[in-house]
């Protein structure tokens, strides 16, 4: 069966480190990925995509990387800062790029002072 | 300001009481999309439209009805709401249909159906 799966357990790291999320999917074959954040009560806010034929992408203190062999997005913050404390969420496309979106269910990053 | 509304933010309905949430973007995108996000079940895409007068089912699309008569709205229609439809609810548009474009999100819509 389709899955697209995010650690659902909270990752709490201290301020100043690097946070890293994963996304693993399983018999999807996207064309992109992309990763959102979310604050509580607010809708998805977009932060960075990623393309099938990319390994990586870089926006300011975010890391995107994109294996497609191990079918596996990680999502870096580095320098990480309590105002990063979100959930984060995953989303890839369900079929061929119809505009059908899968998202996972999220990690909830906590970052503490 | 270039944004995606929602009314109402909140709602609270019986069962069986047919609701229209509308959905409006100012941006001239051509895709909208609805989704709901309950706990432990993440974000699910309900209906979703590629233009004016298109619009396909999404993963959990029962229940529910959308149109698409103008680019810039996109109601979601509950017939006969029922207490599991009782989530929160996104609208989202992007530019294109395709390519992977951003979405930009709603503000939500809280909905219980007692």
């Amino acid at each position: 069966s389709q899955k697209i799966e995010q650690n659902s357990e909270a990752l709490n790291i201290q301020e100043g480190k690097t946070a890293t999320l994963t996304c693993n999917y399983t018999n999807y074959s996207p064309a992109y990925l992309q990763w959102y954040r979310q604050d509580p009560g607010r809708g998805p806010v977009f932060l960075l995509l990623i393309r099938e034929n990319e390994k990586e992408k870089r926006k300011e203190r975010l890391k995107v990387t994109f294996d497609t062999t191990l079918k596996q997005s990680l999502f870096h913050i580095t320098a990480s800062q309590p105002a990063d404390s979100a959930t984060y969420l995953c989303a890839l496309d369900g079929s061929g790029n119809t505009g059908k979106l899968i998202f996972g269910q999220g990690t909830t990053l906590q970052v503490k002072p | 300001e270039a944004q995606v509304t929602q009314n109402p933010r909140y709602l609270i309905t019986v069962t069986g009481k047919k609701l229209t949430v509308t959905c409006s973007q100012n941006m001239n995108h051509e895709y909208m999309s609805w989704y709901r996000q309950d706990p432990g079940l993440g974000l699910r895409q309900i209906y979703y439209s590629m233009n004016v007068e298109v619009t396909d089912k999404g993963d959990v699309p029962e229940g529910y009805k959308v149109s698409r008569k103008e680019k810039r709205n996109f109601p979601l229609i509950l017939e006969s709401p029922s207490p599991n439809q009782t989530s929160l609810y996104f609208c989202a548009s992007s530019p294109r249909t395709s390519g992977g474009n951003e979405q930009f999100f709603g503000p939500g819509t809280r909905l219980t159906v007692l």
